[in-house]
């Protein structure tokens, strides 16, 4: 079946390390995207990408960075310049004329 | 920019009561709308959607009409159930090449028995 795969489910985070959220979708969609979400505050988009080779900042891009090297994979690093990273992570895809698809998300926390 | 405004909740209902959740939005020209719900846990699932003046998304009992004239896009359901607990969100996206869905900050249903 096709879907988005998110992992890991749950990350755990030192103070000053980066971590990368992992974002594999086999739907064959173009566009993907990164949205964090936090308790009251709904989802905010970080960064997202139209076509490989090529993406855009989103409303809170500062201390993360992504990459898009192949159409598959859309991959989300948090940077040790994210002062808050504590959040629930979720990706999604869209293809032509499709809606959005939205992975299962992944929770990291700062410990 | 663009914006979606959702009603405060948390919402609590008892069984078999009526729910509505109201969204209003700010968007340049003639954006589509969407509902979406996410259960515990989980990423999010398209409930219902609308692309243009007048239409009505429906699915699983939920409907919303899409209200050019007051930007709104409300959610209602006749009769809720326990399992419809869960976190609402109302987006939108403009009609253009290159743009990604804006959320409204989500409300929380709860249902008891």
């Amino acid at each position: 079946d096709g879907g988005i795969t998110q992992s890991p489910k749950y990350l755990f985070r030192k103070e000053g390390q980066n971590v990368t959220l992992s974002c594999e979708q086999n739907l064959n969609h173009d566009a993907m995207y990164w949205y964090r979400q936090d308790p009251g505050q709904g989802l905010r988009l970080i960064y997202y990408s139209q076509i490989v080779n090529d993406f855009q900042k989103g409303d809170i891009a500062e201390g993360y960075s992504v990459s898009r090297e192949k159409k598959e994979s859309f991959p989300l690093t948090v940077t040790s310049a994210q002062k808050n990273p504590t959040a629930f992570y979720l990706c999604a895809s869209k293809g032509q004329g499709h809606g959005y698809t939205f992975g299962s998300g992944t929770r990291l926390t700062v410990v | 920019g663009d914006s979606v405004t959702q009603m405060e909740g948390p919402v609590t209902l008892s069984e078999e009561a009526f729910l509505t959740i109201n969204c209003t939005y700010t968007a340049t020209g003639y954006p589509s709308l969407f509902w979406y719900v996410q259960y515990p846990g989980e990423g999010l699932q398209l409930l219902l959607k609308a692309t243009k003046a007048d239409d009505k998304g429906s699915n699983k009992g939920f409907e919303a009409t899409y209200r050019k004239e007051t930007t709104s896009f409300h959610l209602e359901k006749g009769s809720v159930q326990v399992s419809d607990s869960a976190v609402y969100f109302c987006a939108l996206i403009r009609n253009q090449a290159g743009t990604a869905l804006i959320f409204g900050k989500g409300t929380t249903l709860s249902v008891s028995s």
